[in-house]
């Protein structure tokens, strides 16, 4: 079983819907929580960072950890096509890892106009 | 602010050869973490290199190897290529503000290499 698992998709959804995704990781020592969005033929960009627990909003982004589940969360509202890449979670624990990150699988995002 | 840059952005080479793929990080970054990526593996940690110092490395055999400069740039080399090689290779570097490993990476384009 990987550390961190995440539904390939592809997730089609329609312009304008809210885009849901989640990975599921089994290590608890992870603190630091990451989404990353690629498109096609690019290297991945950060989206949202998030420290241990809790809920953080920027723009249309929201990110959500619960470390009691072990269970990290994205959402976009009000998806636009330009929104269609695809979306990795990323994971480090503290201390002695460097900046080492796991990543889950990655799950494809289409947004249909 | 110039992004991380890698060179070269695509190769071909064939098993038995060693390829050099090259990274420089955003000015005033110290850290670089190189990445393998490939549709079935996903992303996996090659190595991350700071203050010219490998301070982690990740599941690979010996023939990946990678230094980094006193400028803070990277290469990394992979010899007597295999076909299972084949691969983004992605380069990202990071701030270390204050000595704190927050893992927030910023990642360049990739090199893209195909092994016939």
């Amino acid at each position: 079983q990987k550390e961190v698992e995440q539904d390939p998709g592809p997730l089609s959804v329609p312009e304008g819907a809210i885009v849901s995704l989640n990975c599921t990781y089994s290590n608890s020592a992870f603190q630091y929580f990451m989404w990353y969005r690629q498109y096609s033929r690019k290297g991945p960009e950060l989206l949202m960072y998030t420290y241990s627990s809790g809920n953080k909003e920027d723009g249309r982004f929201t990110a959500q950890v619960d470390k009691s589940s072990k269970y990290i969360s994205l959402f976009i509202r009000d998806s636009q096509p330009s929104d269609s890449a695809t979306y990795l979670c990323a994971m480090k624990a503290p201390g002695a890892a460097g900046n080492k990150l796991t990543f889950g699988g990655g799950t494809r995002v289409l947004v249909k106009p | 602010k110039a992004g991380v840059t890698q060179t070269p952005r695509y190769l071909i080479k064939t098993r038995g050869q060693q390829v050099t793929l090259s990274c420089s990080p955003i000015s005033g970054h110290r850290s670089v973490s190189w990445y393998q990526q490939t549709p079935g593996q996903g992303l996996q940690f090659l190595f991350e290199y700071f203050s010219e110092t490998q301070r982690n490395k990740g599941n690979f055999p010996g023939r990946f190897s990678g230094r980094q400069f006193s400028n803070s740039r990277s290469e990394m080399n992979v010899s007597t290529l295999e076909l299972g090689d084949s691969a983004l290779y992605l380069c990202a570097s990071s701030r270390n503000l204050a000595g704190v490993n927050t893992g927030e990476l910023f990642f360049g384009e990739g090199s893209r290499l195909t092994v016939l």
